[in-house]
């Protein structure tokens, strides 16, 4: 198994312009997150996911978008990117039958430098 | 507000010291977990615990959820240069994510 997989590793944009980085787990897991990293800051809650279809904000959804078209994938949008979103970027997921601890399985992450 | 508050933020130590990390907050938590990060990686699950008072150890790791499961710890015994690396703690409050402590960052030199 794979486990999460994240495209790309890293990515230099412009302001302004658009991108979508990609997450893919092959663990069935019904519940996919995506983070933001940054120094100092911890890990901070974008959007999530709580199965195919649907989609939920977290701590700081602005300027983000996400899909979840299918259960193993999960996408997160940048349509006018911003220096403000220069961060690391991690996918999780997590299995709800799992108990309820919700226990996450982190991708390797994205590095994005917006200039 | 910081919900989980982890302390100390930054440790550095020599190999073969103990040392323990704290992760509190003035709030409950169904289970709280610690994830170890490398850099250039993504946290890596080390230990879930879910009641109370509740000890568990991985090898030279050991765990504690508080009684009142507000706040946990970690004990390294006998620290080595491969435990280098960035320290997590999260909570969950009966939903579908977890709340992060924002690190303690250990460094260990041989």
């Amino acid at each position: 198994n794979a486990g999460v997989t994240q495209t790309p590793k890293f990515r230099v944009l412009k302001t302004g312009q658009s991108m979508t980085l990609l997450c893919a787990q092959d663990m069935n897991h019904e519940y996919m997150y995506w983070y933001r990293q940054d120094p100092g800051m911890g890990l901070r809650l974008i959007h999530y996911s709580v199965g195919e279809g649907t989609t939920a904000k977290g701590e700081v959804p602005d300027g983000y978008n996400v899909s979840r078209l299918k259960k193993q994938n999960f996408l997160l949008g940048l349509e006018s990117a911003a220096p403000s979103q220069t961060s690391v970027y991690f996918c999780a997921s997590s299995d709800p039958r799992a108990g309820g601890a919700y226990e996450q399985y982190f991708g390797p992450g994205t590095r994005l430098t917006v200039t | 507000t910081q919900l989980l508050e982890q302390s100390p933020q930054f440790l550095s130590i020599q190999e073969g010291e103990n040392l323990t990390v704290y992760c509190n907050s003035s709030s409950v938590f169904s289970s709280l977990q610690w994830y170890r990060q490398e850099p250039g990686e993504g946290p890596v699950l080390l230990v879930t615990v879910v009641t109370g008072g509740e000890v568990k150890k991985l090898k030279r790791l050991t765990f504690q959820f508080g009684d009142a499961r507000k706040d946990s710890s970690l004990h390294i015994t006998a620290a080595q240069p491969g435990d280098t690396g960035l320290y997590l703690c999260a909570g969950n409050q009966a939903g579908t994510a977890l709340i992060f402590g924002k690190g303690t960052t250990l460094s260990v030199s041989s």
